[in-house]
């Protein structure tokens, strides 16, 4: 069973510019997870899609961060402008719908450096 | 008070130390994930835990739910072992078929040949 593949693995890019992130989750996963992980802390749940729905954005900066999960399948989540508090991994995970105790299934991550 | 707490946040030991991981939680279903993530970012998981203890090699975790405290212990530590050890308390609505994943800060851990 292919994992979560998640591109670009690495990206630099300068202040107010825009950068995309895609996920592809486990095939026939129907919950979906964008996080952001600031070195030295634990993972922050931006988004949560169920199929094509979102189940929760409470922590995603609407301002500038925009995520859209097609079809119910991929995922890309959008920063822009970026800023430098920006610089970070982002990890996508996927999980079967209805599974117990809450185990995801993560990829390798993005790690976004602003400068 | 963060809902999910790790101690120590950083462990250096050396080869073939027995180690010890700590995790306290106050939020989520009775159970909780123990994850792995080397550097470069990916996060593997090591354990779900709602009762007693686990073994995998020479990775043991336990859990005491009535406390909400579990422990991941590495036995014969190694180099490759090396590595930042998080732990997650799951929260959700299983009627929804969904959960969400409350996770520590991580301890980096070292472990010197």
């Amino acid at each position: 069973e292919a994992g979560v593949a998640q591109s670009p693995r690495y990206k630099i890019i300068e202040k107010r510019q825009s950068v995309a992130f895609w996920c592809n989750p486990i095939s026939g996963h129907a919950t979906l997870y964008w996080y952001q992980q600031i070195l030295g802390q634990g993972p922050k749940l931006l988004i949560q899609f169920q199929n094509n729905g979102v189940v929760d954005d409470s922590q995603l900066p609407k301002d500038r961060f925009s995520a859209e999960r097609l079809k119910g399948v991929d995922s890309t989540l959008k920063i822009q402008p970026a800023k430098l508090e920006d610089s970070a991994v982002y990890l996508c995970a996927s999980s079967p719908w209805g599974n117990s105790y809450g185990e995801q299934y993560f990829g390798p991550g993005t790690r976004l450096t602003v400068t | 008070k963060n809902e999910v707490e790790q101690s120590p946040q950083n462990l250096t030991a050396q080869e073939g130390e027995f180690i010890t991981i700590n995790c306290s939680y106050s939020v989520g279903i009775s159970a909780l994930h123990w994850l792995q993530q080397h550097p470069g970012g990916g996060i593997v998981s090591l354990f779900m835990l709602s009762s007693g203890k686990k073994k995998h090699g020479r990775l043991i975790a336990t859990i005491n739910i009535q406390e909400k405290h579990s422990s991941l212990h590495i036995t014969a530590s190694h180099p490759r072992d090396s590595a930042v050890y998080i732990c997650a308390a799951p929260k959700g609505d299983s009627g929804a078929g969904s959960y969400q994943l409350t996770f520590g800060k991580g301890t980096k851990l070292s472990v010197i040949p």
